[in-house]
């Protein structure tokens, strides 16, 4: 089954703690996308990727880091997460750049307390 | 950046009403216009797409039209059924297809 996974699903972790949030697809897709989501202001990119070890800053990415070291994986690392980076995190992946259907994974509701 | 706005934040309508939800963009360079649907507590999914090069689009009971000169694009939803309630959202992107800019989102909610 095509998809697109993320892990973990939920985590609560306390400020300054260093977490990676995975993200896997299995549809052999070059673009890859982190967006994070809350309330009132829709989904906001934080990073991409056109391929493997290329990877570009989106419209917020203060406080992350990603990396690209194969095609199917597409990590979000919180080096020292903070409070504002409680959110709902999306991880998606498109075929041809950002053109057409990005596939989403299920997404990762994450507390910074 | 770009600046994608998103008109109104909530709309509720009668079951077999039209719907229609607004989005106005700042960057002319914009070629791409996706709109996805997000159900409560699920993931988006894209519904309809339009590029630059194109005025309108169909696809059954959705339409998207682009209006280039003035820089807004809508989304139009006819015979609206209970299952079309959503938060649905707007977005553009740059002519190299990489970077996404999405509104804020409109909660649908369609009384039966």
């Amino acid at each position: 089954e095509a998809q697109v996974t993320q892990n973990p699903r939920y985590l609560i972790t306390v400020t300054g703690k260093k977490l990676t949030v995975t993200c896997s697809q299995n549809m052999n897709h070059e673009y890859m996308s982190w967006y994070r989501q809350d309330p009132g202001l829709g989904l906001r990119q934080i990073y991409y990727s056109m391929n493997v070890e290329v990877t570009d800053k989106g419209d917020v990415p203060e406080g992350y880091k990603v990396s690209r070291k194969e095609k199917r994986n597409f990590p979000l690392i919180l080096e020292s997460p903070s409070p504002n980076q409680t959110s709902l995190y999306f991880c998606a992946s498109s075929p041809d750049r950002g053109l057409g259907e990005q596939y989403f994974g299920p997404g990762t509701r994450l507390t910074v307390t | 950046g770009e600046n994608v706005e998103q008109h109104p934040s909530t709309l509720s309508v009668q079951e077999g009403d039209s719907a229609v939800i607004k989005c106005t963009y700042s960057d002319s360079a914009s070629n791409y216009f996706p709109w996805y649907k997000q159900e409560l507590g699920k993931r988006p999914q894209l519904i309809i797409d339009i590029r630059s090069n194109v005025g309108e689009k169909k696809d059954q009971r959705i339409a998207v039209t682009l209006n280039k000169t003035a820089k807004h694009f809508s989304l139009h939803i006819t015979e609206t059924q209970p299952e079309d309630s959503a938060v649905y959202f707007c977005a553009a992107t740059s002519s190299s297809f990489n970077k996404f800019y999405f509104g804020s989102g409109t909660k649908l909610n369609v009384k039966p």
